[in-house]
């Protein structure tokens, strides 16, 4: 079966300690894309890549960080530095940027 | 003021009815025009898209673009309990490589 999945599905996190949420997708999109969704503020944009070992910062990287090694896989570094961290993030996918696919998410709660 | 608003709700209808949902935008560069369904503690899943204005049709789901009025409506029509979810509705300026999502509509509908 094609598509994304993230991992894990539950992350806590203790304060001043860097995690890393998993994603991967074997849809063989070109691009990847991370969002953070907060209760009643829709999705922003993390980062996003377009090619492997290329990404670019969206509207609110600061205290995140990625990398994009291989084609399928683009994984997320929640780092001390992100003072908010708790949220729901969602990967996502697609050959063309306005055909997104999603993947079920990662919540992310700090203790 | 956002690029993008939608009516949080929640809105409440019964089994069968026809749902109208909205959004108002303000940049006018946008050209593609998105509706992603989202259920609770889920990743969104695309409906449908529209490129630039008029109507597209899949099934008991409308997508209505105004570009005129910066105005896009999904309509649902005999509304199912399967549907209650929130929709997101989502644009991008074509040349862009991101989008930018409306904060999301919390639907019910009861049986």
């Amino acid at each position: 079966d094609g598509g994304i999945t993230q991992s894990p599905k539950y992350l806590f996190r203790k304060e001043g300690q860097n995690v890393t949420l998993s994603c991967e997708q074997n849809l063989n999109h070109d691009a990847m894309y991370w969002y953070r969704q907060d209760p009643g503020q829709g999705l922003r944009l993390i980062y996003y890549s377009q090619i492997v070992n290329d990404f670019q910062k969206g509207d609110i990287a600061e205290g995140y960080s990625v990398s994009r090694e291989k084609k399928e896989s683009f994984p997320l570094t929640v780092t001390s530095a992100q003072k908010n961290p708790t949220a729901f993030y969602l990967c996502a996918s697609s050959t063309f940027v306005h055909e997104q696919f999603f993947g079920p998410g990662t919540r992310l709660t700090v203790l | 003021q956002k690029e993008v608003e939608q009516d949080p709700g929640p809105l409440s209808v019964p089994e069968g009815a026809i749902v109208s949902l909205n959004c108002t935008y303000s940049n006018s560069a946008f050209q593609y025009f998105m509706w992603y369904r989202q259920y609770s503690r889920k990743g969104p899943e695309l409906l449908m898209y529209t490129y630039s204005s008029g109507n597209k049709e899949d099934g008991r789901f409308t997508a209505q673009v105004d570009k005129s009025s910066k105005y896009i409506s999904l309509f649902i029509r005999d509304s199912q309990p399967s549907d209650s979810a929130t929709y997101l509705c989502a644009m991008n300026r074509g040349s862009a490589r991101q989008l930018t999502f409306g904060s999301g509509t919390q639907l019910t509908v009861l049986p």
